[in-house]
């Protein structure tokens, strides 16, 4: 089993619509979690952090976090054609750890 | 302006051939770190270290080494490159660990032949 997992996709959705990334984890003492963006040929950018259970909210993003079921998820609302890229989960181990272990990422087509 | 710098940006080279992937960061951050991303295989963690002279592995620290010995370089060492390697190499920085936000340097893209 992978550490963390995300369905590939790719993820089309209309512009304007809401889109749903999801990513789930295997180690249960993980305790901070991040998505990222990725434009093609592009590097990484933090798009939310989130460590407590529950919803964040960033402007058009939301971050939900449940840690008894282990998954991440972000939310774009009003999905805009910029939004096309590659998302990527990302997850720190707590005690310490230092290590952080990325998803394979979620391809997102916004279609116009 | 705050960022996270690498040369080159773009090596061919050949196999045994030693090279030297720079990264500095200008954040004053105390945790760098080294990723290689594959199609499929996503980013993966390479070494990464928590301040001066503290280094550690990552997921896939073979055929890699680094070095710490300014707070703002992490340069990754490559002694003896094989085709195995050729991949896309990001540097990153955090404030303080894995549980911050990390900043991405541009990206080393690498071939090895």
């Amino acid at each position: 089993q992978k550490e963390v997992e995300q369905n590939s996709g790719p993820l089309s959705v209309p512009e304007g619509a809401i889109a749903s990334l999801n990513c789930t984890y295997s180690d249960r003492v993980s305790q901070s979690f991040f998505w990222y963006r990725q434009y093609s040929g592009k590097s990484p950018e933090l798009i939310m952090s989130i460590y407590s259970n529950g919803d964040k909210e960033d402007g058009r993003f939301t971050a939900q976090l449940n840690k008894a079921s282990q998954y991440v998820s972000l939310l774009i609302r009003d999905s805009q054609p910029s939004d096309s890229a590659t998302y990527l989960c990302a997850v720190n181990k707590a005690g310490g750890y230092q290590k952080v272990t990325f998803g394979t990422g979620t391809k997102l087509q916004v279609i116009p | 302006e705050a960022q996270v710098t690498q040369n080159p940006r773009y090596l061919i080279t050949v196999t045994g051939k030693k090279l030297t992937v720079t990264c500095s960061q200008n954040m004053n951050h105390e945790y760098m770190s080294w990723y290689r991303q594959d199609p499929g295989l996503g980013l993966r963690q390479i070494y990464y270290s928590m301040n001066v002279e503290v280094t550690d592995k990552g997921d896939v620290p073979e055929g890699y080494k680094v070095s710490r010995k300014e707070k703002r370089n992490f340069p990754l060492i490559l002694e003896s490159p094989s085709p195995n390697q050729t991949s896309l190499y990001f540097c990153a920085s955090s404030l303080q660990g894995g549980s911050y936000e990390q900043y991405f340097g541009p990206g080393t893209r690498l071939t090895v032949t």
